[in-house]
């Protein structure tokens, strides 16, 4: 059975303070995905992670993905309080669909 | 915006009742999936659509059901409705039938009474 296991699931930080959220999963996946979501909103794609080594920055946030090791990692950089949400990994394992994490709930405070 | 549309974006219902939900797709978008979010389950995937046929099943229970037309809409019909059926339901849509990028609709909350 697929695994995607987040760490942690819930994150309180202060502004200003870096934290790196860590997403394991299970299956042979060349590829990854990182999505946020505000409360009782839609999800939003962030990052797709398409091959081993892959980073990507976006603002305060970077994306990276070691297939090898199965581990794909989201860094924040200096939160601000527009960064509090939650934050899915996800992946495709063969012949299914979009398998997501319990999804990281994260607090930027003062 | 996504592009995705999700109708109605709030329903509330009664136990044993029968709804359906809607799904507009992505312009080009040829499928469909379907998940479902409640607090203590996470992200659910239920069902995929691809071009008109059944791709994939998840965690979809039988009195659940699907379908995608040939305009490439698709509902989701959820019948005898329980109390846990209280949930936000997702669409998402994506050009291929796996492993490519999926867009999400604004969601439907659903809560059964």
């Amino acid at each position: 059975e697929l695994k995607v296991e987040q760490n942690p699931l819930f994150l309180s930080m202060q502004e200003g303070k870096n934290y790196t959220i860590y997403c394991n999963y299970s299956t042979t996946s060349d590829r990854l995905y990182w999505y946020r979501q505000d409360p009782g909103k839609s999800l939003e794609s962030l990052f797709v992670l398409l091959s081993n080594g892959a980073v990507k920055q976006e603002g305060r946030l970077m994306a990276s993905l070691d297939t090898k090791a199965r581990l794909s990692t989201l860094h924040i950089t200096a939160a601000v309080h527009d960064l509090s949400a939650t934050y899915f990994c996800a992946v495709f394992p063969s012949g299914y669909a979009l398998n997501f994490g319990k999804g990281t709930s994260l607090l930027v405070t003062p | 915006d996504s592009g995705v549309t999700q109708t109605p974006k709030h329903l509330i219902t009664a136990t044993g009742q029968r709804v359906t939900l809607r799904c507009s797709p992505r312009s080009g978008d040829l499928s469909v999936y379907w998940y479902q979010q409640s607090l203590d389950q996470g992200l659910q995937f239920l069902i995929q659509y691809y071009n008109g046929e059944e791709r994939a099943k998840g965690n979809i229970l039988e009195r659940f059901s699907a379908q995608q037309f040939p305009d490439l809409h698709s509902e989701l019909n959820l019948s005898s409705l329980e109390l846990g059926d209280s949930a936000l339901y997702f669409c998402a849509s994506s050009r291929e039938a796996g492993n490519t990028e999926a867009f999400f609709g604004q969601g439907t909350r659903l809560t059964v009474v």
